[in-house]
């Protein structure tokens, strides 16, 4: 069965460092891979996805991810984080059934930014 | 910008009470889906919908239930509550292009006391 694994549970970084969240992944297929964030009492808001070809995938907000196959991995990255940047951050994995596509969740990032 | 709303944003509710939670989203979307979520946990798929009369549980397991009568409305009924119900409560929907983007309105956080 498909599982996703954030090892991170909380992460803080200086605004405009740089950031990395990262994401494990268990499918035995190729995956449909997903991040996404959400904000203090808000839903959940999809940044990027995967579903195949470039391994390197742009999202909204200035966020990318990458793809590894052989490490199981889709981290999340952004060169420069802003303030607004600080919330709870869902990997995911996504599996086509018969008629609706299950995603499997993964427990969450929780970014803080130091001023 | 995504058109899915939740009523209500937040419920405190003591034991015993039937409690409908709303979801509706006016993009016409065929799949709809609610989550449970915990504080610093990840979400849970509950109850899953293909379409018009048409529903099925998630995997987890669920005392809630769900009715599909138009596109647009997915409610999710807890006959009787109970305190193992306190979560967070987050509504999706999905067209049925097989695009596997998920739209999620607000959520409803529910205490039972």
């Amino acid at each position: 069965a498909q599982s996703v694994t954030q090892p991170d549970i909380h992460i803080t970084v200086s605004e405009g460092a740089s950031l990395e969240l990262r994401c494990n992944y268990s499918y035995g297929a190729t995956p449909y891979l997903f991040w996404y964030v959400q904000s203090p009492g808000q839903g959940l808001q999809l940044l990027l996805k995967y579903f195949s070809g470039d391994t390197l995938v742009q999202g909204i907000k200035g966020f990318e991810a990458e793809f590894k196959r052989s490490q199981s991995s889709f981290n999340l990255r952004k060169p420069s984080v802003h303030w607004s940047d600080a919330a709870e951050y869902f990997c995911a994995v996504g599996a086509g059934y018969s008629s609706a596509s299950k995603i499997i969740f993964g427990s969450g990032t929780r970014l803080s930014i130091r001023p | 910008e995504a058109d899915i709303y939740q009523t209500p944003r937040y419920l405190v509710i003591g034991t015993g009470k039937k409690i409908t939670l709303e979801c509706s989203q006016t993009m016409g979307h065929d799949k709809m889906y609610w989550y449970q979520q915990d504080p610093g946990m990840e979400l849970h798929l509950i109850h899953y919908s293909y379409g018009v009369n048409s529903t099925e549980k998630g995997d987890l397991s669920s005392e809630s239930t769900v009715s599909r009568i138009r596109t647009e409305h997915f409610p999710l009924t807890l006959e009787s509550a109970r305190p193992s119900h306190t979560s967070q409560y987050l509504c999706a929907s999905e067209s049925g292009d097989l695009s596997y983007e998920q739209y999620f309105g607000p959520g409803t956080r529910l205490t039972v006391t």
